[in-house]
């Protein structure tokens, strides 16, 4: 089946900048989740986004579920070296799918 | 702590040799699930189960099966492994309603020779 479109696959910043990352699908989802894995665990949730338009934060980190119901980006303020990981973005319609993450890397 | 649990974290086998993964959780979820985990593709769901006794397939269930007897486990079963299956496993667990919010295991690492 198809995957979500995330981008972009890897990304280089040095400490204290600002992060974007998105996620597309041709499908229509009814939620968004925002994941972050480290190396050698399991994705850990970051963000629930349920309605279309809906914007979130937790902490430094804010995520939005697009208007058409299609996209989600999610925005990481003022990186610090622990946000180094694989950012994943999850969409849910007729079952879940996964996008192929972001792997941040962030320069002290 | 709450948690989900899988054993074991790493394992080595050959072509053919039946093998079974356990998962369990201790939140009085609903929900579990089995994903693969390959470089560039993502997550992929194997199976998935609303509830005890209630199983279903999911993006990739070919070469796997599962069971759910009791609500705490939901252990995935390879009954003859083949290389194209070596894959980073990942077991997730959620309550319902917020089913689609998932915790995950931390992942076992699955080498078929």
């Amino acid at each position: 089946g198809q995957q979500l479109n995330q981008s972009p696959q890897s990304m280089f910043i040095q400490e204290g900048e600002d992060v974007s990352m998105n996620c597309t699908s041709s499908s229509i989802f009814n939620t968004w989740l925002w994941y972050k894995q480290d190396p050698g665990e399991g994705p850990v949730l970051l963000i629930a986004l349920y309605k279309a338009g809906e914007l979130t934060s937790n902490g430094r980190l804010t995520a939005q579920f697009g208007i058409t119901r299609k996209d989600s980006f999610l925005n990481i303020s003022a990186s610090i070296p622990s946000d180094v990981g694989i950012y994943f973005c999850a969409g849910h319609g007729n079952d879940m799918r996964f996008g192929a993450g972001t792997r941040l890397t962030v320069k002290p | 702590e709450a948690q989900v649990t899988q054993n074991p974290r790493y394992l080595i086998t050959v072509t053919g040799k039946k093998l079974t993964v356990t998962c369990s959780q201790n939140m009085n979820h609903e929900y579990m699930s089995w994903y693969r985990q390959d470089p560039g593709l993502g997550l992929r769901q194997i199976y998935y189960s609303m509830n005890v006794e209630v199983t279903d397939k999911g993006d990739v269930p070919e070469g796997y099966k599962v069971s759910r007897k009791e609500k705490r486990n939901f252990p995935l079963i390879l009954e003859s492994p083949s290389p194209n299956q070596t894959s980073l496993y990942f077991c997730a667990s959620s309550p319902i309603p917020r089913w689609r919010t998932q915790y995950f295991g931390p992942g076992t690492r699955l080498l078929v020779l």
